[in-house]
């Protein structure tokens, strides 16, 4: 079945370091990929989104680009702020299926 | 903007009560879901619907129902509370899911005691 891995957290980064987070599928179709943000208390946001392969998604800063030969979609982010710190889900769904499937979550804390 | 509305953020309940989560969403969405998010566990599919009063059970279902008499609101519904299902629910709702994702409520962390 689909399944989606991401890297353990939690991460802890100065404030404008670089951010990498990984994330790997496996899926028998062709299915989308996503990442969503959740800050402390709140539901998830849907951060960026690629739908086919070679897409690259991105929103406030951070890309991801759907690599279909590696099967990866790893989240970056150039320089990160304090007010980046909140857990990332990596996720796919699959034409043709409604529901989708989400990665453990990366936490990631951001210190001034 | 669509929204999806979680009737409460937070609820303490006791063993045994029958409990009933509300989930309302404003954008005429035909697919609606319901996860449960645990520590270490990500987020786990109980229940989704496709349209009304259809549904199809997840990873999770049991010790849960839902109802969708309407398409706006999608219900959770546990039968016996126990506490093992302490945890955070979230609702989501979605046109076409690979175009577009999801869209989640804020969640409601339930506690049973």
């Amino acid at each position: 079945g689909n399944s989606v891995t991401q890297m353990e957290g939690p991460v802890t980064l100065s404030e404008e370091a670089f951010l990498t987070i990984n994330c790997t599928y496996t899926a028998t179709g062709y299915p989308s990929l996503f990442w969503y943000v959740q800050y402390p208390g709140e539901g998830l946001q849907l951060l960026l989104k690629a739908t086919k392969a070679d897409d690259k998604g991105s929103n406030k800063g951070f890309e991801a680009t759907y690599r279909k030969e590696t099967t990866s979609f790893h989240l970056e982010k150039g320089s990160v702020q304090v007010s980046d710190s909140a857990v990332y889900f990596c996720a796919l769904s699959d034409r043709g299926n409604n529901d989708m499937r989400f990665g453990a979550g990366t936490r990631l804390t951001v210190k001034p | 903007d669509v929204k999806v509305t979680q009737s409460s953020r937070y609820l303490v309940k006791r063993t045994g009560e029958k409990v009933f989560l509300e989930c309302v969403q404003d954008m005429d969405h035909e697919n609606m879901f319901w996860y449960r998010q645990d520590p270490g566990l990500g987020l786990r599919l109980i229940y989704f619907s496709y349209d009304v009063k259809m549904k199809e059970k997840g990873d999770i279902p049991e010790g849960y129902s839902v109802s969708r008499e309407k398409k706006e609101r999608f219900s959770l519904i546990l039968e016996s509370a126990s506490t093992n299902q302490t945890s955070m629910y979230l609702c989501a709702s979605s046109f076409l899911p690979e175009a577009y994702g999801y869209t989640f409520g804020s969640g409601t962390r339930l506690t049973v005691v």
